[in-house]
């Protein structure tokens, strides 16, 4: 299957920018997804892009698509304590049929 | 806003035995998924289904797993004789046209003692 990967943890201080990074091998990547897990919870859709995009904002969101460098973030501005949660970097792809592949996810700390 | 609902929240079962994992997909989804994600792991992919049989499947998704639509609102997913490797929460999916994002649920927790 395609590899998506993320860095596992980031710490950011409450009202700065929290940027995750998310690396991803589908060629052929068409959609890229970020989702948000809340301890025990399931994953909530934040946000999406197409490829033939490469920059989408959405209130304190702001997604980034690198295309050439299979690179996505998500920035999120002025940071909360309730952003405190695990992100998720999803793809598919024309050849990922209905398959959507997962990174690991970020786990992202706000400190008061 | 519709949601994906899963029930039960959290199930306790015995190795060997049988379980039901139950959701009800948004109602006019057309596409139906179950992943799950053992704890501090990935989230990874078991079925994709969509009118009225399996698309796709991973290779986790063996002869111990099968999924059924049984009516018009319900996806099930079964776990035969369950391993403590199964222990997991269990996400049911959904979306509707070919082009819109998955949808989850809030996901069952299974825990095999």
């Amino acid at each position: 299957g395609e590899d998506v990967e993320q860095s596992l943890f980031l710490s950011v201080r409450e009202g700065d920018s929290s940027v995750i990074n998310c690396t991803y091998t589908d060629s052929s990547s068409t959609y890229l997804y970020w989702y948000k897990q809340e301890p025990g919870a399931g994953l909530q859709l934040l946000t999406y892009i197409f490829s033939n995009m490469d920059m989408k904002q959405d209130q304190r969101l702001t997604v980034l698509l690198n295309k050439k460098d299979k690179h996505l973030s998500l920035r999120i501005a002025d940071t909360q304590t309730g952003d405190s949660a695990i992100y998720f970097c999803a793809e598919r792809g024309l050849n990922t049929g209905n398959q959507f592949y997962f990174g690991t996810g970020t786990s992202l700390t706000v400190i008061p | 806003e519709p949601e994906v609902t899963q029930t039960p929240s959290h199930q306790v079962t015995q190795m060997g035995q049988e379980v039901i994992l139950r959701c009800v997909p948004i109602s006019n989804h057309l596409y139906f998924y179950w992943y799950r994600q053992i704890l501090g792991q990935k989230v990874e992919f078991l079925v994709s289904f969509y009118n009225n049989e399996i698309s796709e499947k991973s290779e986790i998704f063996d002869d111990q797993f099968s999924v059924e639509r049984p009516d018009g609102s319900n996806f099930t997913l079964k776990i035969r004789s369950t391993k403590l490797e199964d222990s997991a929460m269990y996400f049911c999916a959904s979306r509707g046209t070919d082009n819109s994002p998955l949808h989850f649920g809030n996901g069952t927790r299974l825990t095999v003692t």
